[in-house]
């Protein structure tokens, strides 16, 4: 089956760091996303895996290990607008995106 | 920019009423996507296109038909709405080919069914 699994809700300082992590099980496998969503607005694409390792792309990192079926976003310099859902999204074997539920962060002052 | 646009951003249908949200693109992407997304659950797949008047069930198409009669629109239809379909409705579309293929948003339409 298919699954993913990522934490409901996390609170952040301003300016620290947070790492949001994701596991999945998908039938075959072409990529992970993540996308960030505003309350009341459309999902957008943040970042893109497909090798193992970190892809770094300003504040946000995106790090990916195929055999453990796990992926983080790491959010540096935590800004208020950082408040927000990520989305963990991988691509099944047929290029299928399946979506998370999503993580709420939440940003403090 | 890629823009992707849906008719409304708040609906409000009475069940049983048949019920159109229109969705367009003007990047000339070949797949298009209907989502409905409830809380805890995040974005399910109702239906998707991959090219013109071609269709795909998801994962949840029940209750709903789509027609894609020109490539830059795709329409999702509740034939005869019912409270449980109140959602956020996302549409989404895509290019075929190339490294990766992020999907690029509508801004959404809320639907109440009452």
């Amino acid at each position: 089956g298919q699954n993913i699994d990522q934490p409901t809700e996390m609170t952040a300082t301003e300016g620290a760091i947070v790492q949001i992590n994701c596991t999945y099980q998908t039938s075959g496998f072409n990529g992970l996303f993540w996308y960030q969503q505003h309350a009341g607005e459309a999902p957008t694409f943040l970042s893109y895996n497909v090798l193992d390792g970190l892809e770094e792309k300003g504040r946000f990192s995106s790090f990916l290990s195929r055999s453990k079926g796990y992926s983080y976003l790491l959010l540096k310099e935590l800004q208020m607008k950082d408040s927000a859902s990520y989305l963990c999204a991988p691509l099944d074997g047929g290029f299928k995106t399946i979506f998370g539920a999503g993580t709420r962060l939440f940003v403090k002052a | 920019d890629v823009k992707v646009t849906q008719s409304s951003r708040y609906l409000v249908k009475r069940t049983g009423e048949k019920v159109f949200l229109e969705c367009v693109q003007d990047m000339d992407h070949e797949n298009m996507f209907w989502y409905r997304q409830d809380p805890g659950l995040g974005l399910r797949l109702i239906y998707f296109s991959y090219d013109v008047k071609m269709k795909e069930k998801g994962d949840i198409p029940e209750g709903y038909s789509v027609s894609r009669e020109k490539k830059e629109r795709f329409s999702l239809i509740l034939e005869s709405a019912s409270t449980n379909q109140t959602s956020m409705y996302l549409c989404a579309s895509t290019i075929t080919g190339g490294s990766y293929n992020e999907q690029f948003f509508g801004p959404g339409t809320r639907l109440t069914v009452l």
